[in-house]
């Protein structure tokens, strides 16, 4: 089935660094999806991307949809310790069928 | 507050214990969803209902029932669960189960732990 390959699995960064982490698959996806999950709740959309080599921003957070349509990034500036959280990205097919990737855990330290 | 609540938020049960767990959205939504998420892997799709119609069932084992009886309410019905079911259920709505710019508003899930 289809599969999203997430990286890193985990990061542990300095306060004020910036942060970089991506999807990559074999098919093609529609639609990309960034989601931030705190600690004890529930996924909370953060940047949706619709078109082929599409940026969007959302604050400090960018991210970008892949020309080829297999792969996504997303990019976080000036870090600051509330983005401490599990990031998953997620892609639709043309059936509609939504795939998550495996989560990067972000830790930073003050 | 995403508009999608879940109860009760954590649940202890022996394998062989009934229990339900409820959702709710208040996003006039038509289409909900359970979700399993266990540590280190992706999120599981378990059931799609859409128009109180159940569209999808990733072969997801008959110990747990989904019962919908409108759009804003989505029930998981758990009887007789092993310890490897334990985990976070996330419970999901969207606009419908369309294809178009239709993306999922998650609930803060339950955390069950099957003794």
């Amino acid at each position: 089935g289809q599969q999203l390959n997430q990286s890193p699995q985990s990061m542990f960064i300095q306060e004020g660094e910036d942060v970089s982490m991506n999807c990559t698959s074999s098919s093609i996806f529609n639609t990309w999806l960034w989601y931030k999950q705190d600690p004890g709740e529930g996924p909370v959309l953060l940047i949706a991307l619709y078109k082929a080599g599409e940026l969007t921003s959302n604050g400090r957070l960018t991210a970008q949809f892949g020309i080829t349509r297999k792969d996504s990034f997303l990019n976080i500036s000036a870090s600051i310790p509330s983005d401490v959280g599990i990031y998953f990205c997620a892609g639709r097919s043309n059936t509609g069928k939504l795939i998550f990737g495996q989560g990067t855990t972000l830790q930073v330290k003050p | 507050e995403t508009g999608v609540t879940q109860t009760p938020r954590h649940l202890v049960m022996g394998m062989t214990n009934k229990k339900s767990l409820k959702c709710e959205q208040h996003l006039g939504h038509n289409a909900m969803y359970w979700y399993k998420q266990s540590a280190k892997k992706p999120l599981e799709l378990m059931f799609v209902y859409n128009f109180k119609e159940q569209t999808e069932n990733n072969s997801v084992p008959s110990r747990f029932s989904p019962e919908c009886p409108n759009s804003s309410h989505l029930f998981l019905h758990l009887h007789t669960l092993q310890p490897e079911d334990s985990a976070l259920y996330l419970c999901a709505s969207s606009q419908d189960r369309g294809l178009g710019l239709n993306e999922q508003f998650f609930g803060p899930g339950t955390r069950l732990t099957v003794l």
